[in-house]
């Protein structure tokens, strides 16, 4: 079974803090890795996306680190902000035209 | 439109009723995607559509639960015969074509109680 495995389910950081979210696979058919970032009463909204040929994936103050040995990939958010408490959730896409499969996602709070 | 569009936003039924759930894509978006949202469970693949066709109803968790999709835009999740574990949001996303080169865009949601 495909699976893509989250951790943690929660955290908790101060402003300015650097959250890290984990992710893990076993599939090695994935070839895209998503993260989507979801706040309360709204659908997830994608946030950064990478492919295994890169190591690392910079947008603003978000970055995706991919390590394709491991089968493991992590968000990190820099300089985080009270804005940005949301739950995130990574994905991964099986190649051909099937759906992502999601992770648990985690619920994300930054205190001022 | 601006986005995905879902209908109702939230929805209580009794258990044993049918439920009928709406979602508007994208327009141009030939992919939709339904998948369930339940507290601590992630996001749960139902069904998805490539056009009027369905390649994968996989996730479909019952006979009870059925989708469709009309004119390569509208579809309908239908729940027949409720039961309170299928209390959950319920999420449609479309993309332009299904693929790794198209991001799914989600509506908002439909919440259903059953209670």
């Amino acid at each position: 079974q495909q699976q893509v495995k989250q951790s943690p389910q929660s955290l908790i950081v101060q402003k300015g803090g650097i959250p890290i979210i984990n992710c893990a696979y076993e599939n090695t058919a994935f070839d895209y890795f998503p993260w989507y970032q979801q706040f309360p009463g709204k659908g997830p909204a994608l946030l950064i996306a990478i492919r295994p040929d890169v190591s690392e994936k910079k947008e603003g103050r978000f970055t995706i680190s991919f390590n394709k040995s491991a089968k493991q990939f992590s968000l990190h958010i820099m300089d985080s902000q009270p804005g940005d408490s949301a739950t995130y959730f990574c994905a991964a896409l099986p190649s051909g035209n099937t759906p992502l499969v999601f992770g648990k996602g985690t619920r994300l709070s930054v205190i001022a | 439109g601006a986005g995905v569009s879902q209908s109702p936003s939230n929805k209580v039924t009794e258990k044993g009723k049918d439920v009928e759930l709406r979602c508007d894509p994208i327009s141009g978006h030939t992919a939709l995607y339904w998948y369930r949202q339940s507290l601590g469970q992630g996001l749960e693949f139902l069904i998805y559509f490539q056009g009027n066709s369905a390649p994968d109803k996989s996730g479909l968790p019952s006979d009870r639960f059925s989708a469709e999709r009309t004119g390569g835009s509208v579809s309908t999740l239908t729940i027949q015969r409720t039961q309170q574990e299928d209390s959950a949001v319920y999420l449609c996303a479309s993309s332009k074509r299904s693929g790794n080169n198209s991001p799914l865009h989600f509506g908002n949601g439909t919440r259903l109680t059953v209670t």
